[in-house]
């Protein structure tokens, strides 16, 4: 149980271009998710809280405009990177905890390696 | 702040040996702490997890160690295996909206 779909697993843009990660939870609801950015051989970052239904929360120093975040149903958290660059290129990975567990872990999906070319 | 890793520190075991990973975080008001394993080009696996309410906490082959004087974690895997090879990561709980900060990793090298 507790699965974190994530799609596309790689994607290859254009500098300029926008991409649209997915990220689902198939077997739970997850009124809120967590996305997370990862450069070769670093930790996760952070980057920002998506919450259903509303605005997410962003971390200091991630630009909202840049990656917007849409958390339209209790399943589906959807992370764009708009008007993509070179240094935008890294592994983005999602995760999500199940609805009412309260302190409990986060499930991770499988992550998608962005690259702009 | 948020963690944020430089090149990751690495461990090499011999199979079959103990390891033991540690782990630093920030926040002393941090309440629950969760180990994670990653392997190459996939996202974390939870491991174990502990809250601050406890010292030591056991699962299958996994033991995590919590030390909240010195703000430190670790895990220890017992008889090691080579698919135990991955980079491991403690994530600490740093609020209420419960979004997790990790650590910065430590890469383990299981040696048949």
């Amino acid at each position: 149980g507790a699965v974190v779909s994530q799609h596309p697993s790689r994607v290859i843009c254009k500098s300029g271009t926008s991409v649209k990660i997915e990220c689902r939870s198939l077997d739970f609801q997850a009124t809120t998710m967590f996305w997370y950015r990862q450069f070769p051989k670093q930790s996760l970052m952070l980057m920002a809280t998506s919450n259903e239904g509303s605005k997410a929360t962003y971390e200091q120093g991630v630009e909202k405009d840049k990656f917007l975040i849409n958390h339209a149903s209790l399943t589906l958290s959807t992370l764009t990177v708009t008007s993509a660059h070179p240094e935008d290129s890294s592994f983005y990975i999602c995760s999500a905890r199940i609805s009412g567990t309260g302190t409990s872990p986060l499930h991770f999906g499988n992550g998608t390696r962005l690259t702009v070319t | 702040g948020e963690s944020v890793g430089l090149h990751l520190p690495t461990l090499s075991v011999q199979e079959g040996d103990n390891s033991i990973i540690n782990c630093a975080y920030s926040n002393s008001a941090s309440d629950y702490f969760i180990w994670y394993k990653q392997e190459s080009g996939k996202g974390p696996q939870f491991i174990i997890d502990i809250r601050s309410n406890m010292d030591k906490r056991q699962g299958q082959r996994v033991t995590v160690l919590l030390n909240k004087t010195v703000k430190h974690l670790s895990l220890q895997i017992a008889a090691t295996q080579p698919g135990d090879s991955a980079v491991y990561f403690c994530a600490e709980n740093m609020d209420q909206g419960g979004k997790l900060i990790f650590g910065q990793g430590t890469e383990l090298s299981v040696k048949p």
